[in-house]
């Protein structure tokens, strides 16, 4: 079965702007998780997504956003982007928490210039 | 959620067995221990998951004692290939956040 895809996986974006990312999971996976990777800070938790919900969140300012609709996509949105969200954004999913097996798709590599 | 500590990194050689071990001194009685390995610019990779004792699949061991409190990850004769980041996470309740932690560069050596 086709495995977590993620658009785009490339952004060039600068200050000020926002971004909205997107994340289609595995068919059937009910939960979706975002993390943001960045050489300094490794792989940091975002948000968890389930049945439209948002389950948890991490410490991120509230630039950092999301959603999911009822097909489980999921976007996640950073307003009013800074230097420092370049980072790679990695989207999971997972049947049904992300304690258990994960299974992450390409990422999308944003710049902020 | 218990945190985790690992190596920062470790080095071994093609052919070799090599096991790293994490430490999770606060782990609750409903947490899981899972891995995942990472290669640079891509997602991680779930490797294994385990409550208990031992569990084995087609890629690697996981090795937990009685009290839970660390874990290890025996991968048997490494490749080059198996160059990469290493994770431990425990978790098992709903309200969780994961953390992944700086994880364990491990280098294979020719």
């Amino acid at each position: 079965k086709a495995g977590v895809t993620q658009t785009p996986r490339y952004l060039i974006k600068t200050r000020g702007q926002q971004v909205t990312l997107s994340c289609s999971p595995i068919s059937g996976h009910r939960s979706v998780s975002w993390y943001q990777q960045t050489p300094g800070q490794g792989l940091q938790f975002l948000f968890e997504y389930f049945s439209e919900t948002q389950r948890n969140k991490g410490n991120f300012p509230g630039r950092f956003s999301g959603r999911q609709f009822s097909n489980s996509r999921s976007e996640m949105n950073v307003s009013t982007l800074e230097l420092g969200d370049s980072a790679l954004y990695l989207c999971a999913s997972s049947l049904d928490h992300s304690y258990n097996e994960q299974f992450f798709g390409p990422g999308t590599r944003l710049t902020v210039l | 959620l218990a945190k985790t500590t690992q190596p920062i990194s470790m080095d071994s050689y093609e052919g070799q067995e090599v096991n790293i071990t994490c430490s999770h001194n606060n782990i609750a009685t409903n947490d899981y221990i899972t891995w995942y390995q990472q290669f640079p610019s891509q997602g991680p990779r779930f490797i294994i998951q385990g409550y208990k004792t031992k569990v084995t699949n087609e890629v690697a061991s996981l090795f937990i004692p009685a009290d839970r409190k660390s874990s290890t990850l025996s991968l048997p004769r490494v490749s080059l290939s198996d160059t990469a980041v290493y994770y431990c996470l425990v978790g098992g309740n709903r309200d969780d956040k994961i953390i992944f932690g700086k994880g364990t560069r491990l280098h294979i050596l020719p």
